[in-house]
């Protein structure tokens, strides 16, 4: 098992610029989510899903759209970059009792 | 709405002193609780976890938990610090699905020689 995989590890954007995270788990669940982590501020929910077709904003969308096709993957869209999204994001995958998560993906935006 | 909090934004300690790393969630129905490491530019690393029975939780690196309903605190203890603790800790809830998984701010861990 691979668990949950992220890609790109690092990237860099120029404001204005769009691009998709990529996120896959081979656990087969339901859930799956995306994080933002900035420093002193923990991981703050920006999206998640409960299953195929079905998402829902977390504590702070605006900015990111996502979309969930199949049970394994969830991508993360970022339709016009700005330097206020420059953190790092960690893609989970949950069970009734714990989350998993990626190894995250490092984003910076000029 | 759940929280968890983590008193101590940055906590230092000698080497081979014990280390103390508080948390405190909020919420009407006890939670599972975790402890996550992150060393630098690392993603996270679950240390160890509540969900139920016994109380005082043990996790890898010789850290270890206790879950105390009467407090609603499940702080981590180390009794001797090593140089390799030096890390970023979050403690985090969870009840139900990940929509209830909530995360500490994080508490920074140093070691001194």
């Amino acid at each position: 098992n691979a668990g949950v995989t992220q890609t790109p590890k690092f990237q860099v954007l120029k404001t204005g610029q769009s691009m998709t995270l990529q996120c896959a788990q081979d656990m087969n669940h339901e859930y799956m989510s995306w994080y933002r982590q900035d420093p002193g501020m923990g991981l703050r929910l920006i999206h998640y899903s409960v299953g195929a077709g079905i998402t829902d904003q977390g504590e702070v969308p605006n900015g990111y759209n996502v979309s969930r096709s199949t049970t394994e993957d969830f991508p993360l869209r970022l339709l016009s970059a700005a330097p206020s999204q420059t953190s790092v994001y960690f893609c989970a995958s949950s069970s009734l009792r714990e989350q998993f998560f990626g190894p995250g993906t490092r984003l910076t935006v000029l | 709405a759940q929280s968890v909090t983590q008193l101590g934004s940055h906590v230092s300690v000698s080497e081979g002193a014990l280390v103390l790393l508080r948390c405190n969630y909020s919420s009407s129905v006890p939670p599972y609780l975790f402890w996550y490491v992150q060393y630098p530019n690392q993603g996270l690393q679950l240390l160890l976890k509540y969900t139920t029975g016994a109380t005082l939780v043990k996790g890898i690196n010789g850290f270890e938990a206790e879950f105390k309903k009467s407090e609603t605190s499940f702080h981590l203890t180390k009794p001797s610090a090593h140089m390799s603790d030096a890390a970023e800790y979050f403690c985090a809830a969870m009840n139900g699905y990940g929509q209830n998984f909530v995360f500490g701010p994080g508490t920074r861990l140093s070691v001194l020689p």
